[in-house]
């Protein structure tokens, strides 16, 4: 089946630091990779995505990178900020299945000044 | 970002009494989903809808069951409430293509004693 799998947390950076959070995943045929973010209190809201192998997605500064050869999508940031403290989660859907996504347990970032 | 509501809110309720956590949107989308968020767990699917009156189960769905009526209306009921389903519950909506983006609402949590 399925499955997304990513870097525990929690991970605590100082403010313009650089961020990596590993994503790996594992799937039949060719699934569209997201990461979503929850902030303090709130629901997930779509922060990127990319849909087939070797597209990059980018947003707000965050990229990431659709590697099918190492079925990877680490999410990426030159230089974090407090306000980027959140949970981040990797999520896979494939083509056919109803977009249900499949979470990967989700990653908690702390920035400090 | 889609107009998704959710009631209650919180909820504290005592095992083996039926519960019904509500979901609505104002963005027409065909389909909505249930997911419950746990530590360790990131979130699952419990149920989904891809139109009214048309359903099927996600990876955790005993002891839920849903109704849809209306498009804008996805209703979640515990039949009889455990310890085991205190959680928080999300309700998500989208067009249902998968490389789509989900739009989740503000999160459910129940407790239950």
């Amino acid at each position: 089946g399925n499955s997304v799998t990513q870097m525990e947390g929690p991970v605590t950076l100082s403010e313009e630091a650089f961020l990596t959070i590993n994503c790996t995943y594992t799937a039949t045929g060719y699934p569209s990779l997201f990461w979503y973010v929850q902030y303090p209190g709130e629901g997930l809201q779509l922060l990127l995505k990319a849909t087939k192998a070797d597209d990059k997605g980018s947003n707000k500064g965050f990229e990431a990178t659709y590697r099918k050869e190492t079925t990877s999508f680490h999410l990426e940031k030159g230089s974090v900020q407090v306000s980027d403290s959140a949970v981040y989660f990797c999520a896979l859907t494939f083509t056919g299945g109803g977009n249900k996504l499949t979470f990967g347990t989700g990653t908690q970032l702390k920035v400090e000044l | 970002d889609a107009g998704i509501t959710q009631s209650p809110r919180h909820k504290v309720t005592e095992t083996g009494t039926p519960v019904t956590l509500r979901c609505h949107q104002t963005e027409n989308h065909r389909y909505m989903y249930w997911y419950r968020q746990d530590p360790g767990h990131g979130l699952r699917l419990i149920h989904y809808s891809y139109g009214v009156k048309d359903t099927d189960k996600g990876e955790v769905s005993d002891g839920y069951s849903v109704s849809r009526s209306k498009t804008e209306d996805f209703l979640l009921t515990l039949e009889s409430a455990t310890s085991s389903q205190t959680s928080v519950y999300f309700c998500a909506t989208g067009t249902g293509g998968s490389t789509d983006t989900q739009y989740f609402g503000p999160g459910t949590r129940l407790t239950v004693l």
